[in-house]
């Protein structure tokens, strides 16, 4: 079974752009939540997503928007880039029947490098 | 407010036995997770616990003590490849993943 996936690895951007991301869940998952994580900070949840309706956010600014589609797949997009934008996003997929053990799947991340 | 608490970085020997704890408080508790990161990887699924006590998975323990809002996970004859950040989560009442922010391990030879 393949893994999630998620494209672009790597990106440059400047500031005041947008960048859209996308996530490609493991086959049978419905559930993809993305997370920024940077060095010190730990996983910060952005937003999860299930049959395409946004399930749960974190506390993200409205710059910070995502969506999914009917085969699960998901994009997030963040608009007006500001330096401190720049981190790794990951993304996570789960079968998203919401009990407490099932586990989330990562991504490698894509990395955003703001200039 | 939330919070998961985790040593930010901890040393120790190849072939020794190491303990890195977890403490948290959130709204609700619906499980523990453990996830092993290597540097500019994918963090990847460890352990589970959501009832008291050891759960063993090879070289990999993890312990969970609900009353005390404490876990830990216990790694026996480290190995250089063990050199990683390692993750405690928590899901909450709403079954969301709260993260700490990680304990990066370093093994030494």
């Amino acid at each position: 079974k393949a893994g999630v996936t998620q494209t672009p690895r790597y990106l440059i951007k400047t500031r005041g752009q947008q960048v859209t991301l996308s996530c490609s869940p493991i086959s049978g998952h419905r559930s993809v939540s993305w997370y920024q994580q940077t060095p010190g900070q730990g996983l910060q949840f952005l937003f999860e997503y299930f049959s395409e309706t946004q399930r749960n956010k974190g506390n993200f600014p409205g710059r910070f928007s995502g969506r999914q589609f009917s085969n699960s797949r998901s994009e997030m997009n963040v608009s007006t880039l500001e330096l401190g934008d720049s981190a790794l996003y990951l993304c996570a997929s789960s079968l998203g029947a919401g009990v407490g053990l099932e586990t989330q799947y990562f991504g490698p991340g894509t990395r955003l490098l703001v200039l | 407010g939330q919070n998961i608490d985790q040593p930010t970085e901890m040393t120790a020997t190849e072939g020794a036995i190491v303990q890195i704890n977890c403490t948290y408080q959130t709204s609700g508790f619906n499980g523990l997770f453990w996830y092993q990161q290597h540097a500019g990887e994918a963090p990847t699924f460890l352990s589970y616990n959501v009832l008291d006590g050891l759960e063993e998975k090879g070289r990999f323990s993890s312990f969970l003590s609900r009353s005390k809002g404490y876990s830990y996970l216990l790694l026996k004859e480290l190995q250089m490849k063990d050199s990683a950040s390692y993750l405690c989560a928590v899901k909450d009442s709403n079954y969301q993943l709260i993260w700490g922010a990680g304990t990066k391990l370093i093994i030494k030879p």
